[in-house]
């Protein structure tokens, strides 16, 4: 099982606004700083945002990352087809002393 | 350009070794801070991390395959090699490996290699 924990699946319209959350713990996300990457239909993943809610140089800013306690979450507003992707929240785990991932979120763009 | 990019056999046996190498250019894990990691994902299903060694030569390792892992790095070389003894069915995946700056994050991914148990 994973150590992080979000939603199997997410949805929404063109042009509105979805969030995908992640919750972990005090030794993962309670502690450490979280990434959210997109993996698009057979690729790699690619980082969206990273320590909470940083954008890589020349990343869109339709992706905004938050951070609360041991939970954290990525918005994506003004939805696309092309979102439609899996999504994974990642967070170095102080106990496990690696990175954990989540189970991973697939949006569908209705 | 920072590239990485694995190879490494597709078809392997039940209880065979996998060796698979990291090639990367366009940075050098003898700088201070730098990583490169092996993630997995089988077929339809998650993420799952599995080693990270460091420009210091630290290794972490996933503890539910440490006795099974090893991971070396040839700095003059440019490539990090994972090894995975004892393969079995639940072995195949896509493994990925991945440049680690910051710690827990993987900024840059190779393309991924198919490694099929069977």
């Amino acid at each position: 099982h994973s150590e992080l924990t979000q939603p199997p699946s997410v949805s929404g319209a063109p042009r509105q606004r979805v969030t995908i959350s992640c919750s972990g713990s005090s030794s993962n996300i309670g502690n450490n700083g979280v990434t959210w990457y997109q993996q698009l239909p057979g690729q790699a993943p690619k980082v969206l945002i990273y320590y909470d809610d940083r954008r890589p140089s020349g990343g869109s800013d339709r992706f905004s990352g938050s951070k609360s306690g041991t939970s954290a979450s990525l918005a994506i507003s003004g939805l696309q087809s092309e979102d439609e992707a899996d999504y994974y929240c990642g967070a170095w785990d102080d106990g496990l002393n690696g990175p954990v991932f989540g189970g991973g979120t697939k949006l569908a763009v209705l | 350009q920072i590239t990485l990019k694995e190879s490494g056999p597709t078809l392997v046996r039940p209880t065979e070794t996998l060796t698979l190498t990291c090639n990367f250019s366009g940075f050098s894990l003898s700088n201070f801070g730098m990583g490169v990691g092996w993630i997995r994902q089988p077929p339809g299903k998650a993420l799952q991390w599995l080693a990270l060694i460091y420009w210091d030569d630290d290794v972490r390792h996933s503890p539910s395959l440490k006795n099974r892992l090893s991971v070396t790095k040839d700095t003059s070389k440019n490539h990090v090699v994972l090894t995975l003894t004892n393969m079995g069915p639940v072995d195949t995946a896509t493994y990925f490996c991945a440049r680690s700056v910051t710690t827990g994050s993987f900024d840059y991914w190779g393309p991924g290699s198919l490694v099929t148990v069977s």
